[in-house]
């Protein structure tokens, strides 16, 4: 079965600094990986996906994502964390060989950039 | 604004009423998503259409909810007779994907916060 894995519920970092939001992903065939981030009573916004090629894809805002397939990881970063970075990140996952178009959904960290 | 949109942004009922959801996806998309999301959790999926066609709905999705997408634009969620339990954000998604393109973006509405008393 398919699963993504979040496994830090808050991730605290100073302003200036180096962040990373840590995903897991468990799939049967190869993934397509997707970083959305959601900020308080708003909806989902896209930030990045992956889906073949260069294992460094960069997004939205200064965020990349690197992809591991041996590590079954797709950590999150930003080389110099904002204030206004603070929200919610949540990584999803989809399997290419799924006859269904389902992501399946990490349940969420939150970041808190402190000034 | 050209994004998806989604009415009403809230909305309170009392338990066993019906409310319906609307959600306007971005003109052409083609696949329109329902998700549910409750607090501390990511979206869990609803349902799913191409264009008119509801392709796809959760095992999980009881029989008292209902969703069209009648002339492949915007989209209804029904939830018929409410329990406490359906409290949640009601989030739609809408992409533009060729057939055999399951790596679409998909792009959310604001979504509905629905509170049933």
């Amino acid at each position: 079965a398919q699963s993504v894995a979040q496994p830090e519920d808050q991730v605290n970092v100073a302003e200036g600094n180096p962040l990373t939001v840590k995903c897991t992903y468990s799939v049967s065939g190869n993934p397509y990986l997707f970083w959305y981030v959601q900020y308080p009573n708003r909806g989902l916004q896209f930030l990045l996906k992956y889906i073949t090629g260069d294992n460094l894809v960069k997004g939205s805002y200064g965020f990349e994502a690197e992809f591991n397939k041996s590590q079954t990881s797709f950590h999150l970063k930003k080389p110099s964390a904002l204030v206004s970075d603070s929200a919610l990140y949540f990584c999803a996952v989809r399997d290419y060989r799924d006859s269904n178009y389902q992501l399946i959904w990490g349940a969420g960290t939150k970041l808190i950039i402190k000034p | 604004d050209t994004g998806v949109s989604q009415n009403p942004r809230h909305k309170i009922t009392k338990r066993g009423q019906n409310v319906t959801f609307r959600c306007d996806p971005i003109s052409e998309h083609n696949r329109l998503y329902w998700y549910r999301q409750t607090l501390g959790q990511g979206p869990e999926f609803l349902t799913y259409f191409q264009n008119e066609a509801q392709l796809e709905k959760s095992r999980l999705l009881s029989d008292r909810f209902s969703a069209e997408r009648p002339k492949g634009s915007f989209s209804t969620l029904e939830i018929q007779r409410t329990e406490q339990g359906d409290s949640a954000m009601y989030l739609c998604a809408s992409s533009l994907a060729g057939t055999g393109e399951p790596w679409e973006t998909q792009y959310f509405g604001p979504g509905t916060r629905l509170l049933v008393l």
